[in-house]
């Protein structure tokens, strides 16, 4: 079956103790992307990958952390989380066209993350 | 930034009866998709509209496109209670510190479809 991994898909830490969320796809998808979903906010764009060993910031990155050494994975990585990360994160992956960039999204069931 | 934005933010209607959500964005795109989610799930595609259609049907989905009016609609007709759900618009749109097309999530329209 076609889908976006991720994990823990529940988590609760205390501020400044790292940890990663994992994200694996099995579509062999180029285009791989990070969101938090905050209520009143919408989604918002952590980091993007258009492909191995090629990240970028999307809008909200401060206090993240990503890499791509492989296709199908595209962890996210909190350093020193703090209690304003506590947030339901989203990861997606879509195929990736240079003239028209990503285009359908799959993303995974969310992983619901507590900094206390 | 968020570029695209759902109106209304809230939406209740009975069973039957036909939901519309709109989404508003302010620069050119390529294309604007619609996606719905469950509650605290992920999102799931629905449907892909194209920079130059106007009108796109899928099942009781039916998605317009204004570009001269930088403006969208889903609608869903004959609605159950299984569409409660939130329903989210994304504009892909030129990034220029990408160089590249971006997809941009507005902040979604809640719909309750009360049976």
């Amino acid at each position: 079956e076609a889908q976006v991994t991720q994990n823990p898909r529940y988590l609760i830490t205390v501020t400044g103790k790292k940890l990663t969320v994992t994200c694996s796809q099995n579509m062999n998808h180029e285009y791989m992307s990070w969101y938090r979903q905050d209520p009143g906010l919408g989604l918002r764009q952590i980091y993007y990958s258009m492909n191995v060993e090629v990240t970028d910031k999307g809008d909200v990155p401060e206090g993240y952390k990503v890499s791509r050494k492989e296709k199908r994975n595209f962890p996210l990585i909190l350093e020193s989380p703090s209690p304003n990360q506590t947030s339901l994160y989203f990861c997606a992956s879509s195929p990736w066209n240079l003239l028209s960039g990503a285009n359908v999204l799959t993303f995974g069931a969310g992983s619901r993350l507590t900094v206390l | 930034s968020q570029q695209g934005e759902e109106d209304p933010q809230a939406l209740s209607i009975q069973e039957g009866e036909n939901a519309t959500m709109n989404c508003s964005y302010k620069t050119s795109i390529n294309n604007l998709q619609w996606y719905r989610q469950n509650s605290g799930r992920g999102l799931v595609h629905l449907i892909l509209i194209r920079s130059n259609e106007r009108e796109k049907h899928s099942g009781r989905l039916r998605v317009t496109l204004d570009t001269s009016k930088k403006s969208s609609s889903l609608l869903i007709t004959a609605s159950r209670a299984a569409d409660t759900a939130s329903y989210f618009c994304a504009t892909s749109r030129w990034r220029s510190g990408a160089g590249s097309y971006q997809l941009t999530f507005g902040k979604g329209t809640k719909l309750s479809v009360i049976p």
